[in-house]
């Protein structure tokens, strides 16, 4: 079965320090994976997905098919950063995405 | 719009007692799904619904049922509420060719005593 985890459920950092979440899945297929972020107060939404491959809010995450990870990174952390981020995962045809059990990030003054 | 909408905000059932969380969505969308979202476990997915009239078991979904009678809605409800459903539950909405990209609602937070 397609499973997604991320190992660290808690995660803080100092301002402008680098941070990176982990999130490694098992899938022998070919996987779409996504970053969903829910900030405090707010609905959960989509952060990005591998195969855009872009940059959003200074975050970025490569697919490495050969550690089966999709980790989220920024080089420097900002305090508005702090919110609940979930990896994601599809695959194929099926409709429903599978989440991580999520990754709390703190991000201190 | 008002995107997806989710009622009550909050809900305190007894052991035994049934109720209905209500969803609804104003973007057309066809695929909508319900998630419980519960300390350390993330979103696991309860039921989903490809299009008014279907739907289908997520990885979750014994004491729950559905139904999709219209593209807008997706009520869940809980038959015999169980202290085990104590949860967060979360609607979501997307078009069907891009599911990966879900629009959640604000929550329903339900504790069963």
């Amino acid at each position: 079965a397609q499973r997604v985890t991320q190992p660290e459920k808690l995660l803080s950092v100092f301002k402008g320090a680098p941070v990176e979440l982990k999130c490694n899945y098992s899938y022998s297929g070919s996987p779409e994976l996504f970053w969903y972020v829910q900030y405090s107060r707010q609905r959960l939404q989509l952060l990005l997905r591998h195969i855009s491959r872009e940059s959003i809010k200074g975050f970025t995450a490569d697919l490495n098919k050969g550690e089966t990870s999709f980790h989220l990174k920024k080089p420097f952390a900002q305090e508005e950063d702090s919110a609940m981020y979930y990896c994601a995962f599809t695959s194929g045809s099926a409709r429903q995405l599978t989440f991580g059990s999520g990754t709390q990030l703190t991000v201190l003054p | 719009n008002a995107g997806v909408t989710q009622t009550p905000k909050f809900q305190v059932l007894k052991t035994g007692q049934s109720m209905t969380l209500q969803c609804a969505q104003d973007m057309n969308h066809e695929y909508m799904s319900w998630y419980r979202q519960d300390p350390g476990m993330g979103l696991r997915l309860i039921h989903y619904s490809v299009g008014a009239g279907i739907t289908d078991q997520g990885e979750v979904p014994n004491g729950y049922n559905v139904s999709r009678s219209t593209t807008e809605d997706f009520p869940l409800r809980l038959l015999s509420a169980a202290p085990s459903q104590t949860s967060v539950y979360f609607c979501a909405s997307s078009y069907r060719q891009a599911t990966y990209e879900q629009y959640f609602g604000p929550g329903t937070r339900l504790t069963v005593t």
